[in-house]
């Protein structure tokens, strides 16, 4: 069964304070790695796609990295508006429209 | 451009009713997914549809739940009769699969179930 789990399950960090998440997947011939942005009330943002070891993508204050076990998301500097919950995804191959989500990080960024 | 849109954006019903939710995806966008988000589970995929056929249901968690896609514009998920138990954030979502394996999710609808 294909599983993806992420830690911490929330993070607390002044604002200027770099970190990282963690999402570590098991799935069977992994097609594509997704990191999305959640807001309360909100659905969640897509913010990058992940397909191969080694792959890094970046954007802003955030940088997503992938190896065969696991995805990190970097943020650097981060600011109090980067306060959300982050969610790791995972498809499998063939049309890789099944997403299996993680529980997600809570991300608070304080002043 | 207007992303997913999904109604009603709050539910609020009792026990045994019938409840009826609907989804807008992009227009044309040519996947359109199901997902129920709860604190214990997370975010689930119900079932998912390419150009208007059902693909894969085997997220439905009963026979209680149905989704239908009459057009590329429209697709409803039906609770009947409904539980507390299928309290929960309800998410449409829709994929171009042209443009690649991102989806785009919309605001949402929170159902209570009394």
């Amino acid at each position: 069964e294909d599983q993806v789990t992420q830690s911490p399950e929330a993070l607390r960090l002044q604002e200027g304070e770099s970190s990282s998440l963690n999402c570590s997947y098991t799935v069977s011939g992994l097609r594509g790695l997704f990191w999305y942005r959640q807001d309360p009330g909100k659905g969640p943002e897509f913010l990058f796609t992940l397909y191969s070891a080694g792959e890094e993508k970046e954007k802003e204050r955030l940088k997503a990295t992938l190896t065969k076990k696991e995805s990190f998301l970097h943020i650097t500097a981060p600011k109090p508006e980067d306060s959300a919950t982050y969610l790791c995804a995972a498809s499998a191959g063939g049309g890789g429209n099944k997403l299996t989500f993680g529980t997600g990080t809570q991300l608070k960024v304080e002043l | 451009d207007a992303g997913v849109i999904q109604s009603p954006r709050h539910e609020v019903t009792e026990m045994g009713q019938e409840v009826t939710l609907r989804c807008k995806p992009i227009s044309g966008h040519d996947y359109l997914f199901w997902y129920r988000q709860t604190m214990m589970r997370g975010l689930e995929l119900l079932i998912y549809f390419n150009n208007n056929v059902p693909i894969d249901d085997s997220g439905m968690p009963e026979d209680r739940f149905s989704a239908k896609m009459p057009n590329a514009s429209f697709s409803t998920l039906k609770i009947q009769p409904s539980e507390p138990r299928d309290s929960a954030v309800y998410f449409c979502a829709s994929r171009l699969s042209s443009q690649g394996d991102e989806q785009f999710f919309g605001p949402g609808t929170r159902l209570t179930v009394l």
